[in-house]
C-alpha cells in the first residue's frame, strides 16, 4: 500500500475548466508539499500546508488534517498548466505520490 | 540568486562502475535532501542533509551514500551500480530541513544517470 495516493492518474481538460486534484496519505506528518513538474524534469514547489487553504493566482490548495486528504484545484486552466502534479509528504520520511499528469487543450 | 545547481547533467556508467553526483544549495540554504525519480516507482527519497549531519534517510542499499560540506554543497555516490540505478537524481535545497520546520523546498534540474 502507498503511504501517498493520488487521483486522478491522468486528466485531460478543455482551456477554461476547473481542475481538481486529490491527495490522500496514511502517514503521520509535519507538511504536505504539491510540486509541479514540466518535461524536461525540473520541479517547482507550488503549495507547501500544514492545515487550511493557501492560494496563489490561480491555483488554491486545502488540507484537511483529521481526514488525512488534501486537494489542488486550477481555476480557469491554461494550456501552460500542462505538467505532472504531485503531492509529498514531509515528516521525517518523505514519501510522494505517483503523480497526476494533467494536459490542458487550448 | 542563483538556484540550485546539479552536476553533471547527464552521465552514462557501466555496471559495477561508482559515481558521484554533486549539488550546490541556493546560497544560505543549509538543508539538501536527495531523491531518485523513475517512470516505475516515480519519485523515492534517499536522504536528507542539514549542517554537514544526515537527518533522514530512505529505504535504499547502503550502496547509496551521501555527504555534505561545510558550505552546504552535498554529493551522493552510488556504488557498483546496477541497471536499476538508471533515473533521474534530484537535489532539493532548504533554508532549514523540510521535515522538521515546512520549509519550502527548491529542486535542481536533476542529473540523468544511465548505467549500461
Amino acid at each position: 500500500k502507498n503511504e501517498v495516493e493520488q487521483s486522478p492518474q491522468n486528466l485531460t481538460a478543455q482551456e477554461g475548466e476547473f481542475i481538481t486534484i486529490n491527495c490522500s496519505y496514511s502517514v503521520g506528518i509535519s507538511a504536505l508539499h504539491w510540486l509541479q513538474q514540466h518535461p524536461g524534469g525540473g520541479i517547482v514547489s507550488l503549495f507547501m500546508l500544514s492545515s487550511g487553504k493557501k492560494k496563489h493566482g490561480r491555483l488554491i490548495a486545502t488540507i484537511n488534517i483529521q481526514e488525512k486528504h488534501s486537494s489542488l484545484h486550477i481555476t480557469a486552466s491554461h494550456p501552460r498548466d500542462s505538467a505532472v502534479y504531485i503531492c509529498a509528504t514531509l515528516g521525517g520520511q518523505f514519501y510522494f505520490g505517483t503523480g497526476t499528469s494533467l494536459t490542458v487543450i487550448p | 540568486k542563483a538556484g540550485v545547481t546539479q552536476t553533471p547533467r547527464y552521465l552514462i556508467k557501466t555496471r559495477g562502475q561508482q559515481v558521484t553526483l554533486s549539488c550546490s544549495p541556493i546560497s544560505g540554504h543549509r538543508s539538501v535532501s536527495w531523491y531518485q525519480q523513475t517512470p516505475g516507482q516515480g519519485l523515492q527519497f534517499l536522504f536528507e542533509y542539514f549542517s554537514e549531519t544526515q537527518r533522514n534517510k530512505g529505504n535504499f542499499p547502503g550502496r547509496f551514500s551521501g555527504r555534505q560540506f561545510s558550505n552546504s554543497r552535498s554529493e551522493m555516490n552510488v556504488s557498483t551500480l546496477e541497471l536499476g540505478d538508471s533515473a533521474l537524481y534530484l537535489c532539493a535545497s532548504s533554508l532549514a530541513p523540510g521535515g522538521a520546520t515546512n520549509e519550502k523546498l527548491f529542486f535542481g534540474s536533476g542529473t540523468q544517470l544511465s548505467v549500461l
